[in-house]
């Protein structure tokens, strides 16, 4: 199993719609999860954190983190075609000294 | 504000020949990683340092080799490049371990 767990997609959504990208982690020691949006020939950019159990709300991104069921998932409100990119969860490896481990992305593409 | 800055930004090298990237961070984080990423492909830690004076591997070092000058400064050195080694890398830097990383705008490397 991998540590940290994405499909590779793509996941294709119209415009307007509600695309949901996913994550599973395997260390039930993680405490500290991050989305990242990487646009094709750029740099990942960080664009959520969540660290409680529940739902942190930010603009149209809401990051859902289920500890008891090692999932932390993205929610992207109102898509439009500029959020079309490849999403990354990190997770940190509490028994590897916290190092955060990236999972190897969902392509999203928002179809207009 | 810049941020994690990498040079040079675009790179030809010949087979056997070795070079240099270098990064600096201005954010006055205590730890920095190197990766590649290939394309279609997630990120793969080379090197890591957690904090100003330590080094240690990550999931593929072989045939590199990195230097933290400072605690603005990480290097990563190719001592004989190979085709293998074509592929776009990100400096990153941290606070702790377990904290967000940012991104610098990478270094595309080919070797013919």
């Amino acid at each position: 199993q991998k540590e940290v767990e994405q499909n590779s997609g793509p996941l294709s959504v119209p415009e307007g719609a509600i695309a949901s990208l996913n994550c599973t982690y395997s260390d039930r020691g993680s405490q500290s999860f991050f989305w990242y949006r990487q646009y094709s020939g750029k740099s990942p950019e960080l664009i959520m954190s969540i660290y409680s159990n529940g739902d942190k709300e930010d603009g149209r991104f809401t990051a859902q983190l289920n500890k008891a069921s090692q999932y932390v998932s993205l929610l992207i409100r109102d898509s439009q075609p500029s959020d079309s990119a490849t999403y990354l969860c990190a997770v940190n490896k509490w028994n590897a000294g916290n190092m955060l481990t990236f999972g190897g992305g969902t392509r999203l593409m928002v179809k207009p | 504000n810049a941020g994690v800055t990498q040079t040079p930004k675009f790179q030809v090298l010949k087979t056997g020949q070795s070079m240099t990237l270098q990064c600096a961070q201005d954010m006055n984080h205590n730890s920095m990683y190197w990766y590649r990423q290939d394309p279609g492909m997630g990120l793969r830690l080379i090197y890591y340092s957690a904090s100003e004076g330590t080094t240690d591997k990550g999931e593929v070092p072989n045939g590199y080799n990195v230097s933290r000058l400072n605690k603005r400064e990480f290097s990563l050195r190719l001592e004989s490049a190979a085709p293998s080694q074509t592929s776009v890398y990100f400096c990153a830097s941290s606070e702790g371990l377990d904290q967000p990383q940012h991104f610098g705008d990478g270094t595309r490397l080919s070797i013919l």
